[in-house]
């Protein structure tokens, strides 16, 4: 079985990076049966897929996000990270990262954590 | 993008009701619809895939159906387990979008 660890500051300031790593067991980020996702939860909302990895190489962003979102692959370490550039209160959301043989959905999911933006 | 509506957005029912929600996309995703089921505090948890398909260890109550822009998932009879918020979400096109979210509450 699949288990995925989000791990990451809890706390953001206003322009700054967020940078968030997905440490993945029981699967290679490597292995071409699996892709690989952030999605995010706004406190008291609704779901919004921020962009997905394949095959530690491939990456598929949210338009709405799209310049402004990283997501890459360590093989090493069998981890995946997330940075967002340039935030701000309404990126302060739950992060969750997710995984699947099927693209675009999400079977596996870790707890999620928690960025709040603010100074 | 493609656009999911879900409704209601909230709904009270009592153990042994069954329930439908629905779904409608704003453009033909053939069956590329996904329900999920989040609790509070919880990461969403993957019920149905591909409009129908029950996952893996979820309870034959529930069940899915539909294709093209309207989707429904039932619950046959509500059990205490059950309350919890329903998200849809479409993997026909990217970016991959989620409906608003159905809450399910005790009556």
């Amino acid at each position: 079985q699949v288990q995925l660890q989000e791990s990451g500051p809890g706390l953001a300031k206003p322009s700054e990076t967020l940078s968030l790593t997905c440490t993945v067991s029981g699967g290679s980020i490597s292995s071409d049966s699996f892709y690989w996702g952030w999605i995010r939860q706004p406190p008291g909302k609704g779901l919004e897929w921020v962009g997905s990895i394949y095959n530690s190489g491939s990456t598929y962003y949210n338009p709405s996000m799209k310049s402004r979102v990283t997501i890459s692959g360590d093989t090493s370490k069998n981890q995946f990270s997330l940075q967002l550039t340039s935030v701000t209160a309404a990126d302060t959301a739950v992060y969750y990262c997710a995984t699947s043989f099927n693209w675009g959905l999400f079977e596996y999911w870790g707890q999620g954590t928690l960025v709040t933006v603010s100074s | 993008d493609i656009q999911m509506t879900q409704s209601p957005s909230s709904l009270s029912a009592s153990v042994g009701d069954r329930v439908t929600i629905t779904c409608r996309a704003s453009q033909s995703i053939s069956t590329y619809l996904n329900w999920y089921q989040q609790k509070a505090g919880k990461a969403p948890n993957l019920l149905i895939n591909a409009a129908s398909s029950l996952q893996s260890g979820v309870p034959s109550r529930f069940s899915g159906s539909g294709s093209g822009t309207d989707f429904t998932l039932t619950i046959s009879s509500l059990q205490p387990e059950d309350f919890a918020t329903y998200y849809c979400q479409q993997t026909y096109s990217s970016p991959l979008t989620f409906g608003g979210g159905t809450k399910v509450e005790v009556k």
